[in-house]
């Protein structure tokens, strides 16, 4: 069965400054991989997914990820950090052999300080 | 567009009683999606439901919750009796289905809060 590891509990970060969230997966073949943002008390908001194709994956509200094989890492970055990033961040990964669903990492808690 | 809804969004009840909660998918949304969600934790899939028909259920505590979606809409997940230990979020997700695959996107709405005590 597919799994992923969030290493980092807590981020934190100055305003302005740059991002990088790990990412390690565990599945045999080439997965889909998530990562998803969830604000305190709201639902898990989709960033970006991989599934094939270009390994840097472009997402929403200016965040990237890019899948390495050979390091079983789907990191996710951005390049200036905004208060407003401050919430929890979700790796996920699908069996593309199986069920797609997400299975979802325990997640990263992103602190912005201004 | 109307996003997934859930109610209740917060619930307290003492163990051994029982406890419902109500999902309505975005409209048009084949497939439905119940998490449930530890503090400290990721979501965790308990089942999923194409139309209405279950597609996964095996991460489901049989003994003690069950769900159901009649008529392939509305979803309901109920837990009887409650215990300390299914204190967590529940969250309803829905997508688009059929042979989309992993092409459609999970929608998960805000989320029922339950609290055993």
């Amino acid at each position: 069965a597919q799994s992923v590891t969030q290493p980092d509990i807590h981020i934190t970060v100055s305003e302005g400054a740059s991002l990088e969230l790990r990412c390690n997966y565990s599945y045999g073949a080439t997965p889909y991989l998530f990562w998803y943002v969830q604000s305190p008390g709201q639902g898990l908001q989709l960033l970006l997914k991989y599934f094939s194709g270009d390994t840097l994956v472009q997402g929403i509200k200016g965040f990237e990820a890019e899948f390495k094989r050979s390091q079983s890492s789907f990191n996710l970055r951005k390049p200036s950090v905004h208060w407003s990033d401050a919430a929890e961040y979700f790796c996920a990964v699908g069996a593309s052999g199986g069920s797609y669903i997400p299975t979802f990492g325990r997640g990263t808690s992103l602190i912005v300080h201004p | 567009e109307a996003g997934v809804a859930q109610s209740p969004r917060y619930k307290i009840i003492e163990k051994r009683q029982s406890v419902a909660f109500w999902c309505n998918p975005i409209s048009g949304h084949a497939t439905l999606y119940w998490y449930q969600q530890i503090l400290g934790q990721g979501p965790k899939l308990l089942i999923q439901f194409q139309n209405n028909g279950v597609v996964d259920d095996s991460q489901l505590p049989k003994d003690r919750f069950s769900a159901e979606r009649l008529k392939g809409v509305d979803s309901t997940l109920k837990i009887q009796p409650a215990k300390l230990e299914d204190s967590a979020v529940y969250l309803c997700a829905s997508s688009l289905g059929g042979t989309g695959g992993p092409q459609n996107t999970i929608y998960f709405g805000e989320g029922s809060w339950l609290t055993v005590v």
